[in-house]
């Protein structure tokens, strides 16, 4: 089983449609990351958290540390938000920090 | 502030052959890594680096090699490439002390390398 577990992993919707994605985890960790890899393959850090919640702009992420899951949600979605989302977990492994990643989801929007 | 420099986008090599992936950032992060990209698998940390002169083995290093002389370059090399390290290639920095409030890490623009 994979320490990180995303779903869906692939997920199409219409343009203003609201979207979820989500992050499940089976690790203690000291923080969670979400990224977007747009097609032309670059990676972006969106956010890291370790409790709560976050926003920025239509970009809200939120983190349930009992029961190890967290969310990423767009509001408004638009066809350039299209891409794929990483959730990451950063843990320690033997002592060492160690960043375990999703798969990613796949995420269309659709004008 | 360029942020994080991978060089080159694309390679294509003959296996046996090696090469060096250069990765360099210019924010002063301590905490530098490789990782590599297959499809249908997450990100997988090849090395990393805490500071300049340390270097430890993530989770897949066999046929790569790494070294940080400088806080700022951290390349990766392949030492004899083979088909089965055709991937595409993510250097990433960060600070941790302390993490940065959004923004944990940042990422190069990716290699893409294949093995012939």
């Amino acid at each position: 089983k994979n320490e990180v577990e995303q779903s869906p992993q692939n997920l199409t919707a219409q343009e203003g449609e609201f979207i979820t994605i989500n992050c499940s985890y089976s690790v203690g960790i000291s923080a969670l990351h979400w990224l977007q890899q747009h097609p032309g393959g670059g990676i972006v850090s969106l956010f890291m958290l370790s409790s709560g919640k976050k926003k920025h702009g239509r970009l809200i992420a939120t983190i349930n540390i009992q029961e190890k899951h967290s969310s990423l949600h767009i509001t408004a979605s638009h066809p350039r938000d299209s891409a794929v989302y990483i959730c990451a977990v950063r843990h320690f492994n033997f002592g060492n920090e160690k960043l375990t990643f999703g798969t990613g989801t796949r995420l269309t929007i659709i004008p | 502030n360029a942020g994080v420099t991978q060089t080159p986008k694309f390679q294509v090599l003959k296996t046996g052959q090696s090469m060096t992936l250069q990765c360099a950032q210019d924010m002063n992060h301590e905490y530098m890594s490789w990782y590599r990209q297959d499809p249908g698998m997450g990100l997988r940390l090849i090395h990393y680096s805490v500071g300049a002169g340390i270097t430890d083995q993530g989770e897949v290093p066999n046929g790569y090699n790494v070294s940080r002389s400088t806080t700022e370059d951290f390349p990766l090399r392949l030492l004899s490439a083979a088909p089965s390290q055709t991937s595409v290639y993510f250097c990433a920095s960060g600070d941790r002390q302390p993490p940065l409030p959004n923004y944990g890490y940042t990422f190069g623009s990716g290699t893409r390398l294949t093995v012939v």
